[in-house]
C-alpha cells in the first residue's frame, strides 16, 4: 500500500540551529500537508503544497514539494523552544479523504 | 473559533470494561476521522466517516471496536471489552471532504487499561 517515510525519527538541536526534516512517498501525490503536534497536544495543520516544485514559506519555516511531487522537506531556519514537538507529514490516497501520515520527525531545542 | 471537541479527556478503566469515547466534529464539516497514537505505532488510522456514512474500518480490531456517527454533529468510537494493549491517545479529526482535504484534530482522549 501506499508509504509516506520520514526522516530523521528524531533530532536535537541546539537553539539557534536549523532543523530539516525530509518525506518520501512511495507514489506521486496531489499534495501534501505539513502538521505540527506539540507535547501532550494535538496535530495541528500547518501548510498544504500542491504544485511540483512548490516552496512556501512561514516565519522561519521554508516548505518544500518535490519536482517528481513524491517527496517534500521543512527546514526551520534559527530553531527556538517553541519550535519543539513533533513535525508530520501526510499526502492523501488515490482515491477517498484518507492522509497516509508519516512517523513523524521529533525535534528538541535545547537552550 | 471552530473546534473538534473530544470526551472525556482522560479515561483510565480496568480490562473488560466498555469505554465509549465521543466526538463533535467542527459544523459542516463532512469527514470525520478516528485515529491512535502510541509511541511504538505512531499515527494510525482505525475509521473514517463521510457524511456519516462509514467509508473505511479496515485500521479497526473489529472484534472489540466500533465506529458510528448517530447524527452529523457525534462520532463515538466504543471498545468493549477493552484490554491494556488499547492504551493509547486517540484522536478525532474533521474535515471538508474535498480531495485535498485538511484534517482538524481533537485535543484527544488519553485511554489508560489497566
Amino acid at each position: 500500500g501506499q508509504q509516506v517515510m520520514q526522516i530523521p525519527q528524531y533530532q536535537h538541536v541546539q537553539e539557534g540551529e536549523d532543523f530539516t526534516t525530509y518525506c518520501n512517498s512511495s507514489t506521486t501525490l496531489s499534495n501534501i500537508q505539513w502538521y505540527k503536534q506539540r507535547p501532550g497536544g494535538h496535530p495541528v495543520f500547518l501548510i498544504q503544497l500542491v504544485k511540483s516544485g512548490e516552496v512556501k514559506k512561514q516565519k522561519r519555516l521554508t516548505f518544500q514539494f518535490g519536482e517528481a511531487k513524491k517527496n517534500s522537506s521543512l527546514h526551520i531556519t534559527a530553531t527556538q523552544t517553541t519550535d519543539v514537538g513533533t513535525y508530520f507529514c501526510a499526502g492523501p490516497v488515490r482515491y477517498g479523504n484518507k492522509l497516509v501520515f508519516g512517523a513523524g520527525t521529533i525535534l528538541r531545542v535545547k537552550s | 473559533d471552530a473546534r473538534v471537541t473530544q470526551t472525556p479527556r482522560h479515561k483510565v478503566t480496568e480490562m473488560g470494561q466498555e469505554v465509549t469515547m465521543r466526538c463533535q466534529p467542527i459544523l459542516g464539516h463532512n469527514t470525520v476521522f478516528w485515529y491512535r497514537q502510541t509511541m511504538m505505532q505512531g499515527l494510525e488510522l482505525l475509521a473514517y466517516f463521510r457524511n456519516r456514512a462509514p467509508l473505511d474500518d479496515s485500521g479497526m480490531p473489529k472484534d472489540r471496536f466500533s465506529a458510528e456517527m448517530p447524527d452529523a454533529t457525534l462520532a463515538t468510537l466504543k471498545i468493549q471489552p477493552s484490554e491494556p494493549r488499547d492504551s493509547a491517545v486517540y484522536f478525532c479529526a474533521s474535515g471538508l471532504g474535498g480531495r485535498a482535504d485538511t484534517q482538524y484534530f481533537g485535543p484527544g482522549t488519553r485511554l489508560t487499561v489497566l
